[in-house]
């Protein structure tokens, strides 16, 4: 069974601008979370999706924001891209809210 | 709110002597506790996780964890570290059942030494 998927792997972007990451998750899983790791604040939660609605939502701007689409791939979005967005963005897979997670192999944001 | 500790930054440990990561948590009610893996320039790969029943939890790769109540404490256990262990280990708790929302520690490297 194929893993968790995430595109693109690496991001290049300038201040400003705005960003879309993909995440395709496991087959059969339904649960999407996403989570942004930085050297200074760690691995820190934005969101997490079920069935097409956010379910739970960390402590970040509102420039930060996804989506679930029916086939539980899902999206995320930055606008408005500032330097200390600069973060590895994970996402991770679950069956059903609150299963065992597992993990994508990120996507590498760099803003200029 | 649910937070974890990973006291230290580093463990420096001898291939085959025995490695402990430690980790202690802080949730109400009771806890679901996890530890992941990170290798370079990889996401997070699950070891194990304490949900309920014995304190001693068997995971991946040989690992296995202790969780001690009393002293809110998952410290991350192996019997004989390999060079292949080094690595980024982090802990993670989640509240309930239902959430699905990971509270990670700061990460603790492990480094394997011949």
């Amino acid at each position: 069974k194929a893993g968790v998927t995430q595109t693109p792997r690496y991001l290049i972007k300038t201040r400003g601008q705005q960003v879309t990451l993909s995440c395709s998750p496991i087959s059969g899983h339904r649960s999407v979370s996403w989570y942004q790791q930085t050297p200074g604040q760690g691995l820190q939660f934005l969101f997490e999706y079920f069935s097409e609605t956010q379910r739970n939502k960390g402590n970040f701007p509102g420039r930060f924001s996804g989506r679930q689409f029916s086939n539980s791939r899902s999206e995320m979005n930055v606008s408005t891209l500032e330097l200390g967005d600069s973060a590895l963005y994970l996402c991770a897979s679950s069956l059903e809210q609150g299963n065992e997670q597992f993990f994508g192999p990120g996507t590498r944001l760099t803003v200029l | 709110a649910q937070s974890v500790a990973q006291p230290e930054d580093q463990v420096n440990v001898a291939e085959g002597n025995p490695l402990t990561v430690k980790c202690t948590y802080s949730v109400s009610g009771n806890p679901y506790l996890f530890w992941y893996v990170q290798y370079p320039n990889r996401g997070l790969q699950f070891l194990l996780k304490y949900i309920t029943g014995d304190n001693l939890v068997k995971g991946s790769y040989g690992f296995e964890a202790e969780f001690n109540k009393s002293q809110t404490s998952f410290h991350l256990k192996k019997p004989s570290a390999l060079v292949s262990d080094s690595a980024l280990y982090f802990c993670a708790v989640r509240p309930d059942s239902t959430a699905s929302k990971l509270t990670f520690g700061t990460g603790t490297r492990l480094q394997v030494t011949l």
